[in-house]
């Protein structure tokens, strides 16, 4: 069955970056689409852009046009979105999600910026 | 951006008891290629969200029955048949129309 698996948790100090990996199963890793979706505590649903595994396209909500860099390793199966320069409101946990339309979902990856 | 609004924010359903939940879009989500680019997700409470119905108003491998979505253009609706204890978290409508992908404010579902 189609998995995606995240990583831990991470603390990382304001103006930091932190990197968040999915690693994806059960389903040929380039046929798809990795969206990455964050969420802040008790808050909506926020998507920040998606990358297309087969041909390294790239999409990215303007909010985090500058800060924000999604990549994949296809030999792992793995995607990655790396988020720079963080602030305090970046707190929140990070999703990806499989499918030009999000589909299957990690488990979520709670990133802390905090001094 | 296209702008979701959902309404009610919050339920409070009687196991049992329908339930219906209404999702508004600022602009049309029929694309030029006849498919109406509709979504809706359940998170469950302390879970990642899940997808229920896709296009409006197909349902996801392995959603029950009791769910249904229906609508059209700007006007959306989701329907559950009969609550159950189960169904209990925030219901999110999103569109895929175009990018960036947004989504509604979500929608409480509490058993009374």
């Amino acid at each position: 069955q189609v998995q995606l698996v995240q990583s831990g948790a991470e603390v990382r100090k304001p103006g930091a970056s932190v990197k968040v990996s999915c690693k994806a199963s059960g389903y040929t890793f380039t046929n798809s689409y990795i969206n990455w979706v964050r969420q802040a505590a008790g808050q909506g649903l926020e998507w920040m852009g998606w990358e297309n595994p087969d041909n390294d396209y790239t999409g990215y909500t303007q909010k985090f046009q500058d800060r924000v860099t999604m990549t994949r390793n296809i030999s792992i199966s793995t995607a990655y979105m790396e988020l720079s320069s963080l602030r305090s409101e970046d707190t929140a946990v990070y999703y990806c999600a499989s499918g030009r339309f999000p589909n299957r979902w990690g488990q979520g990856t709670l990133v802390t910026v905090s001094s | 951006d296209i702008v979701m609004a959902q309404t009610p924010l919050s339920l409070s359903v009687t196991p049992g008891q329908p339930a219906s939940i209404s999702c508004k879009s600022s602009q049309s989500l029929l694309h030029s290629d006849g498919k109406t680019y509709l979504y809706w997700y359940l998170q469950r409470p302390g879970q990642s969200p899940q997808l229920l119905i896709y296009e409006v108003s197909n349902r996801f491998s392995g959603v029950p029955d009791r769910f249904s979505g229906s609508g059209s253009g700007t006007d959306f609706t989701l329907k559950i048949t009969r609550v159950e204890a189960e169904d209990v978290g925030v219901y999110y409508c999103m569109q895929g129309m175009q990018l960036p992908r947004t989504f509604g404010q979500g929608t409480k579902v509490e058993i009374k």
